[in-house]
């Protein structure tokens, strides 16, 4: 199993412009999850999906902020427009019923 | 909402020495505690686990206890090794293994 995948690993874009951040979980996980990592704030849940339906979005920041979960092998967190204090690290999870998580390797988000 | 308090923020142990994790839960519902461990430029890894009807649980050199009483657990990490470097979370669940939150982090430095 590859793991859970994310992509791009890194990320730089001019404030304002429209970020697109990819997540393909674990098959047969049936819950996903996008955290966002800062030094100051942590590990931060943005939004949670189980079998491809948003369950708790109350960690989303912003309307700029939104997710979707297309299908059980694809996510997409978008942000539109981006500004600099939304840099961070995106991480992407998913977990089958009965088990912990396991996190993909992050997509590393600067905005200048 | 669970709020979860981990300390210290940062631990220095001599190769071969113990090392202790301690972390404290506000939410008596919770009943899943997972450890992970984080290495420079990866997502974190889920490294232990301990549900709310059990009291410790040991693989190899880690092992974690529940205290439910108290509201806290921990994590002990026995004969360290430089390999062990890497920042610790711990989280709490409260809705089975769903919606973690997690603590802010140990940063575990072993020295040779």
């Amino acid at each position: 199993d590859a793991g859970v995948i994310q992509s791009p690993r890194h990320e730089v874009t001019e404030m304002g412009q429209e970020v697109t951040l990819r997540c393909k979980p674990i098959s047969g996980h049936n819950s996903l999850f996008w955290y966002r990592q800062t030094m100051m704030r942590g590990l931060e849940l943005l939004i949670y999906f189980n079998n491809n339906v948003p369950i708790d979005d109350s960690g989303m920041p912003e309307d700029r902020f939104s997710a979707k979960m297309p299908n059980a092998s694809f996510s997409t967190l978008k942000i539109q427009p981006s500004e600099p204090r939304d840099s961070a690290v995106y991480f992407c999870a998913s977990s089958p019923l009965d088990y912990g998580y396991t996190f993909g390797s992050g997509t590393r988000l600067t905005v200048v | 909402g669970e709020n979860v308090e981990q300390h210290p923020s940062t631990l220095s142990v001599q190769e071969g020495d113990s090392a202790v994790i301690k972390c404290t839960y506000s939410d008596s519902a919770s009943n899943y505690f997972p450890w992970y461990k984080q290495e420079l430029g990866k997502g974190p890894q889920l490294i232990i686990d301990i549900r709310s009807n059990v009291g410790e649980k040991k693989d190899q050199r880690i092992a974690v206890t529940l205290n439910k009483t108290a509201k806290h657990f921990s994590l002990h990490i026995t004969e360290t090794q430089p390999e062990d470097s890497a920042v610790y979370f711990c989280a709490a669940s409260n809705s089975g293994f769903q919606k973690l939150v997690f603590g802010t982090g140990t940063r575990l430095l072993v020295s040779p």
